[in-house]
């Protein structure tokens, strides 16, 4: 059974920095490319990134390009995503997904990134 | 990159059927067999696969969804609705950039 568990949450300051993290289980994490969704409260999920299975390829939305970065140990079956210079409309769910042939197919649980003073 | 377009709400009586459109550009759906659909049933709940691919479904989800597309236009329509179909519905698709788009989603009611 795929499992993808999201840490690293929580209360960031506007201008601030946080570190997502991904654990997965139940699949063979090296040969599929991952990804970062996030959702706002009451508005519809947003791609923020993706990254190639071997982890040599990135991707990213217009939105965060040059301030969040994606990455992959694939030694340790983990996702990362480091987030800086966090705006207040960043707050949102972040997800955690697994990548199918060109659409996400498993997604975690995700996890709850609130910026605010 | 424009989120795809869906309309707000759909709504259906049990055993009725519905169409859910998805509307995107030549740098997407157009482009792309990579048209996806996603069920939330609660808002926080992580959206589910239901279709993929334009048109096929994940193993476990019921032969009552299917997936089309025609030109820049994806569809999602639901058979015999019952009344655990109520959700929100998201398109998504691959896109020339390499990144996904998502669709704002469309509120299904069963009444």
């Amino acid at each position: 059974e795929v499992q993808l568990l999201e840490s690293g949450g929580g209360l960031v300051q506007p201008g601030g920095s946080q570190r997502l993290s991904c654990e997965a289980s139940g699949f063979t994490f090296r040969s599929y490319a991952m990804g970062w969704v996030r959702q706002a409260p009451g508005e519809g999920p947003e791609w923020v990134s993706s990254i190639s299975d071997s982890g040599d390829k990135t991707f990213y939305a217009d939105s965060v390009k040059g301030r969040f970065t994606i990455s992959r140990d694939n030694s340790k079956n983990t996702l990362s995503l480091l987030m800086n210079n966090l705006r207040a409309e960043e707050t949102a769910v972040y997800y955690c997904a697994k990548y199918g042939e060109r659409y996400l197919d498993y997604w975690g649980q995700g996890i709850l990134v609130t910026v605010s003073s | 990159q424009s989120a795809l377009t869906q309309p707000a709400s759909v709504s259906g009586s049990p055993g009725q059927s519905i169409t859910i459109s998805c509307t995107g550009t030549s740098s997407d759906i157009e482009d792309y067999n990579s048209v996806s659909w996603y069920q939330q049933q609660y808002p926080d709940k992580a959206p589910k696969l239901v279709i993929h691919n334009v048109n096929i479904r994940p193993s476990g989800i019921s032969d009552r969804f299917s997936g089309s597309k025609s030109g820049n236009t994806a569809s999602l329509t639901i058979s015999g609705l019952r009344a655990e179909d109520e959700a929100d519905y998201y398109c998504s698709s691959h896109t020339r950039r390499d990144t996904r788009v998502f669709g704002g989603g469309t509120k299904l009611t069963v009444l």
